[in-house]
């Protein structure tokens, strides 16, 4: 167990439909990550969180969105969801350190039918 | 170019041999760090071995070592005496420029491996 959690497992939902997918890091953690896993195009970073504040993009649409919260959970928001949304969400949390390795919840399967 | 690359897509082993994950990487940074992460069928993310760019010696954990050759900039990852349950997805990964809260992974695009018993 790595100690992020990732809510929910599964979500299976329409197209042009919005969702939110919840993560919470591991205790005293302060960075959080959102990767996208899908077959064609691998794991891609979407956004990073640092105490609350956006502090790298990746390759995220606009039609999606994510913030950090006082409490340090965080939500990954996407909207007008497309057939080709359909992947593996991850979230991962880590402590800031110069050597610190990411720790990877067990991922959110978002289906798009 | 791709920062993270592995050749290949999927290999088949023998239990208990050894085998070899290849991993190059491109990166003009002079900090930087290297990793391996294994995804089983569950599909959950697990760490395994951690190489720092200024680190002298190749990073081992338990049957997992890290063939560290910074000069050809390969990261390849060890197997020793492979297991049935080594059998997953292996994701190689670099950090690039180690700045203090900015730790993002750039993945390579993973290597099946099935233990073959």
């Amino acid at each position: 167990d790595s100690g992020v959690t990732q809510t929910p497992k599964h979500l299976i939902t329409a197209t042009g439909q919005r969702v939110t997918l919840r993560c919470s890091p591991r205790s005293g953690d302060l960075s959080v990550y959102w990767y996208q896993q899908s077959l064609d195009q691998g794991l891609q970073f979407l956004i990073q969180y640092y105490n609350g504040e956006e502090r790298a993009k990746g390759n995220i649409l606009e039609r999606f969105s994510a913030q950090q919260f006082p409490d340090l959970h965080s939500e990954l928001n996407l909207s007008s969801l497309e057939l080709g949304d359909s992947a593996l969400y991850f979230c991962a949390s880590s402590g800031g350190g110069l050597v610190e390795k990411l720790f990877f919840g067990s991922g959110t399967q978002l289906s798009v039918l | 170019a791709q920062k993270i690359t592995q050749t290949q897509p999927g290999m088949f082993v023998q239990e208990k041999e050894a085998v070899t994950l290849d991993c190059t990487y491109d990166t003009s940074d002079q900090s930087y760090g290297l990793f391996w992460y294994k995804q089983p069928s569950s599909g959950e993310m697990i760490f395994l071995i951690y190489q720092g760019s200024y680190d002298e010696q190749n990073a081992t954990e338990g049957r997992y070592s890290l063939n560290f050759q910074k000069a050809r900039k390969s990261a390849n990852l060890v197997i020793s005496a492979s297991q049935l349950g080594d059998s997953a997805m292996y994701f190689c990964a670099m950090r690039e420029g180690l700045n203090f809260g900015n730790e993002k992974l750039t993945f390579g695009t993973g290597t099946r491996l099935t233990i073959i018993p």
